[in-house]
């Protein structure tokens, strides 16, 4: 059965540090993976997806970037945070399931 | 334009039916899909339903769709403490899903 890990769980950061979260998946191969941000009492707001190696579409003009250098790993990256990347960080595979999240906290 | 609305609070009594509403934009959607999130977790895939049909019934849940209106609907029935949660409908376009906002769901005894 497949299953997705993402790490850290919890993230406290200033203002214009790097960022990199990390999301891997179990049980499956060349699926398609997805970064989402849940903002504070708001939905789900896509950033990345990616449909396999080295492939990386960006739905969002932002701070951040997405990259996916193997099949089972996908990585959000930030080289300078802002307040408002502050949110909850969800990695998804095909549409059926979610990893357990990261909340970042940029202070 | 691609937009999915619902919502913002429910609340409903122990033992009684909720029924939580969404409307979409895209009726080029194949697939709609209703998704539980609880507190400080992820999301949990609940159930769906293909554009083609009008009903889906998977034990308390019963998933009704309007494609006319474009209007989905996620009843369930003789709601449960355990299920407050955030209640997330989302429409299946080329590439990827597009959510609602949410819908919280709150269940008082």
């Amino acid at each position: 059965s497949q299953t997705i890990h993402q790490w850290p769980a919890t993230l406290v950061q200033p203002v214009g540090s790097p960022l990199s979260l990390e999301c891997t998946v179990e049980g499956t191969s060349n699926p398609n993976l997805y970064w989402y941000r849940q903002a504070a009492g708001r939905g789900l707001q896509l950033l990345f997806y990616s449909v396999g190696i080295g492939q990386i579409s960006s739905e969002v003009p932002q701070n951040l970037s997405a990259s996916r250098p193997q099949d089972r790993q996908f990585i959000l990256s930030s080289k300078k945070l802002l307040l408002s990347d502050s949110g909850f960080y969800l990695c998804a595979l095909d549409e059926q399931f979610f990893g357990p999240g990261t909340r970042l906290t940029v202070l | 334009g691609e937009d999915v609305e619902q919502s913002l609070f429910l609340s409903v009594r122990e033992g009684d039916s909720s029924v939580i509403n969404c409307t979409y934009t895209d009726s080029s959607s194949t697939y709609l899909y209703w998704y539980k999130q609880e507190p400080g977790a992820g999301l949990q895939l609940l159930t769906y339903i293909f554009s083609n049909m009008d009903m889906k019934q998977d034990q308390r849940l019963t998933v009704l769709l309007n494609k006319k209106d474009k209007h989905l609907s996620l009843r369930i029935a003789d709601t449960q403490t355990g299920d407050s949660a955030i209640y997330f409908c989302a429409e299946r376009a080329p590439d990827k899903l597009i959510f609602g906002t949410g819908t919280r769901l709150q269940v008082f005894p």
